[in-house]
C-alpha cells in the first residue's frame, strides 16, 4: 500500500518569496492534516480538513498560509510571503474516517524541510 | 496544548528495557492514549494505543495505570535503531473531529 506522498522533499528560498507544498493522502483517508516542526520541537498542527472541508486552522496565521484541499482527496500548503520563522519541516498526515479506524492512527509523510534564508 | 507530560529525555542501555511514562491525569472518558515515535528526518510512526487495559503489540506495550491518570510504554529489548522521538497523546479513537496535538516528547537515547 503506497503511504501518504509529499514533495517537495527540500525547498530554499529567501524572505518575502512563496513556497507551495503537496500531499497525496492514502488512498480512501478523509481526513488530512498538515503539522509544522520546527528543529527541536514536537509537530504543530496547522490545519486539519476533513474530506474537503475544514475541521479545525485555528493555529495557521492566515495572513500568510493558506491550504486547500480540492476534491477531497490531494492538498496544497502555501506560504505567500515567506519569512525567517517558517523555517521548518511541513508534515502531512491522513487517517481513515470516522467509524471506520481499526485504531485511529495518523500516517505521516516524511515531511518538506523549508529553509528561508 | 497538549494534555500530556513527559520527561524531556532519558537513556538506556542496548538490550534493556526502556520505560517511558506519561501523564495524562486530565484524560477523558471516551480518550485513547497513543504512542508515536520519531526518528530523525522521517514524519512520527504509530507505535500503540490503549483505552484501559495493558496492550501489546510486536513493537512495545503500553501499561495504562486504573485510574488512567498516567501510562509507561515498554521497549522490552531497546536496541540502537529505537533512538528517538517518543510522543504521548491522548484523542478520542475516532479521528474526524478530533484534533491530534504532539507535544515535545522524550528523546530517547539508546546507548551501546
Amino acid at each position: 500500500e503506497a503511504g501518504v506522498a509529499q514533495s517537495p522533499r527540500y525547498k530554499i528560498i529567501e524572505k518575502r518569496q512563496s513556497v507551495a507544498f503537496w500531499c497525496n493522502p492514502i488512498s480512501g483517508h478523509a481526513t488530512l492534516y498538515w503539522y509544522q516542526q520546527i528543529l527541536g520541537q514536537g509537530p504543530k498542527l496547522l490545519i486539519q480538513f476533513q474530506n474537503n472541508g475544514v475541521v479545525d486552522d485555528s493555529q495557521l496565521p492566515k495572513d500568510r498560509f493558506s491550504a486547500e484541499r480540492l476534491k477531497g482527496v490531494d492538498s496544497t500548503l502555501k506560504i505567500q510571503p515567506a519569512k525567517l520563522e517558517d523555517s521548518a519541516v511541513y508534515l502531512c498526515a491522513s487517517s481513515f474516517p470516522p467509524g471506520l479506524a481499526e485504531t485511529g492512527e495518523l500516517f505521516f509523510g516524511e515531511g518538506s524541510r523549508l529553509t528561508v534564508l | 496544548d497538549a494534555k500530556t507530560t513527559q520527561p524531556t529525555s532519558m537513556d538506556c542501555a542496548e538490550g534493556r528495557a526502556a520505560n517511558l511514562p506519561c501523564n495524562h491525569s486530565t484524560i477523558s472518558g471516551n480518550e485513547y492514549v497513543y504512542w508515536y515515535r520519531q526518528i530523525h528526518s522521517q514524519g512520527p510512526q504509530y507505535i500503540i494505543h490503549g483505552l484501559k487495559n495493558n496492550e501489546t503489540n510486536e513493537m512495545a506495550s503500553l501499561i495504562i495505570t486504573e485510574d488512567r491518570k498516567s501510562s509507561t510504554l515498554i521497549l522490552p529489548h531497546a536496541t540502537l535503531r529505537d533512538t528517538a522521538v517518543y510522543y504521548c497523546i491522548v484523542r478520542p479513537r475516532n479521528t474526524g473531529g478530533f484534533k491530534t496535538i504532539f507535544g515535545a516528547g522524550t528523546r530517547l537515547f539508546v546507548k551501546a
